[in-house]
């Protein structure tokens, strides 16, 4: 079953603007992380981030957590045509101690030259 | 630093018959896990190994096996292949312990027919 899902379910946008993704989860974690899938290829590491942060940057990335919400965002800033791809947030695995995740359905995001 | 790699990339196999999927971990990463993903979805946990040993399984029959070997890398095998076992199939090495990320290869592509 889906731990997270993540919304809108496709998003098409114009290069320069930015781009928001939204995760819903269900249960009390420790950590949520973002990855990035191009073309149904290997996963890319985007971002952790913990349960006790509420922001972080990296790069032209911020993403937000609010675990009363249980939710998650995932902000690209000025985005490129290269950003093209599929976003996925991904949550530890309830009742595992180890690093295994469930992950949403992905956003599937379109950035038009 | 080599990333995970994972061998085969692309397998046509035919119902029935058995597959064996290969993966290399990241060096240092003693802990493989493996992941399903058919079109249109995010990935599905398979299995996880750690050490050698199972510390994981996700929803999937018996046809599906795996193991670890003293290198640290690893085999997923499917028996029996169904049409729908058609996906890719996608390989994660971590550092042990929860709260840290995972880092993909590039998956091997099978296809069932």
């Amino acid at each position: 079953s889906q731990q997270g899902e993540e919304d809108p379910q496709a998003l098409s946008i114009q290069e320069g603007e930015n781009a928001t993704m939204n995760c819903s989860y269900k249960t009390s974690i420790n950590n949520l992380q973002w990855y990035r899938q191009n073309s149904g290829r290997g996963l890319v590491h985007l971002i952790l981030i913990r349960s006790n942060e509420r922001e972080k940057h990296s790069g032209r990335l911020r993403v937000t957590l609010d675990t009363s919400k249980k939710s998650s965002s995932l902000l690209i800033t000025a985005s490129r045509a290269a950003d093209t791809a599929s976003y996925f947030c991904a949550t530890p695995r309830p009742g595992t101690g180890y690093s295994t995740l469930t992950f949403g359905k992905g956003t599937m995001l379109l950035v038009s030259p | 630093d080599a990333g995970v790699t994972q061998s085969p990339t692309h397998l046509i196999k035919t119902r029935g018959q058995h597959v064996t999927l290969r993966c290399s971990p990241i060096s240092g990463h003693k802990s493989v896990s493996w992941y399903q993903q058919v079109l249109g979805q995010g990935p599905q946990f398979i299995f996880q190994y750690y050490e050698k040993e199972e510390r994981g399984r996700g929803n999937f029959p018996d046809r599906f096996s795996a193991r670890q070997f003293p290198n640290y890398s690893s085999e997923l095998n499917v028996n029996a292949l169904l049409l729908g076992d058609s996906a890719l199939y996608l390989c994660a090495s971590s550092l042990v312990g929860s709260g840290t990320e995972a880092f993909f290869g590039q998956g091997t592509r099978l296809t069932v027919v």
